[in-house]
């Protein structure tokens, strides 16, 4: 089936410009999360999500970035006023919900943001 | 000190040369570990868990040390197509799901 889709794949922005990246899981994911990888870097996670409600964002590095879930499904992380050190693929990835163990978390291609 | 910890390499093998990764963690709580693979500008794929006991996946061999708090991953016979960032990740309790990624290793391996 169809894996984690995310759109735009990229994106460049002016500073100060407000984008939204959006994430379409796996169908029938309970679980979603976000990161951002910057060059040379390991995905730092930013929020998760079991099914609407955002259960954990405290890797949201400022109160311009926000992201939301609204029917469980489809995802969207929007950053407010860009700076040039948003700058990062930002990932996105689902897995299933079997709350017993750890479950493998299926990326997404990303979606590349360059603030000039 | 962070959470994960990783040589960022690279480190460049040649071909059926075995290689050896090592990961460090600091909290002793972790339960789960793993390994993933990124391709250059790809996302990134689970390679595999590593249990207690340690696993084999077929050139891939991955250990875990409780008491010292790090995670390995053995390559064999290394290919070409093993060229790739390893990325050691932890998650610090099995019944939720965030995990923490380490910077990766990048390996090279050259014909």
């Amino acid at each position: 089936g169809a894996g984690v889709s995310q759109s735009p794949r990229y994106k460049v922005a002016k500073r100060g410009q407000d984008v939204a990246l959006r994430c379409d899981p796996i169908s029938g994911h309970v679980s979603l999360f976000w990161y951002q990888q910057a060059l040379g870097q390991g995905p730092e996670f930013l929020t998760y999500f079991q099914n609407e409600a955002q259960l954990d964002k405290s890797g949201l590095p400022s109160d311009r970035f926000f992201a939301e879930r609204p029917e469980g499904s489809v995802s969207t992380l929007k950053i407010q006023r860009t700076q040039q050190e948003d700058s990062a693929v930002y990932l996105c990835a689902s897995s299933d919900d079997r709350a017993s163990s750890y479950n493998e978390q299926f990326f997404g291609p990303g979606t590349r943001l360059t603030v000039l | 000190r962070k959470e994960v910890e990783q040589d960022p390499g690279p480190f460049n093998v040649p071909e059926g040369a075995t290689v050896a990764f090592n990961c460090t963690y600091s909290n002793s709580a972790s339960q789960s570990f793993f390994w993933y693979r990124q391709d250059c500008r790809k996302e990134p794929k689970l390679l595999m868990s590593v249990y207690s006991s340690g696993n084999e996946d077929g050139r891939f061999t991955a250990q875990l040390n409780r008491a010292s708090q790090y995670i390995s991953l053995l390559i064999r016979d290394s290919k070409l197509s093993d060229s790739a960032t390893y990325l050691c990740v932890v998650n610090l309790s099995g019944g939720y799901q965030k995990v923490t990624f380490g910077i990766g290793t990048k390996l090279q391996v050259i014909p």
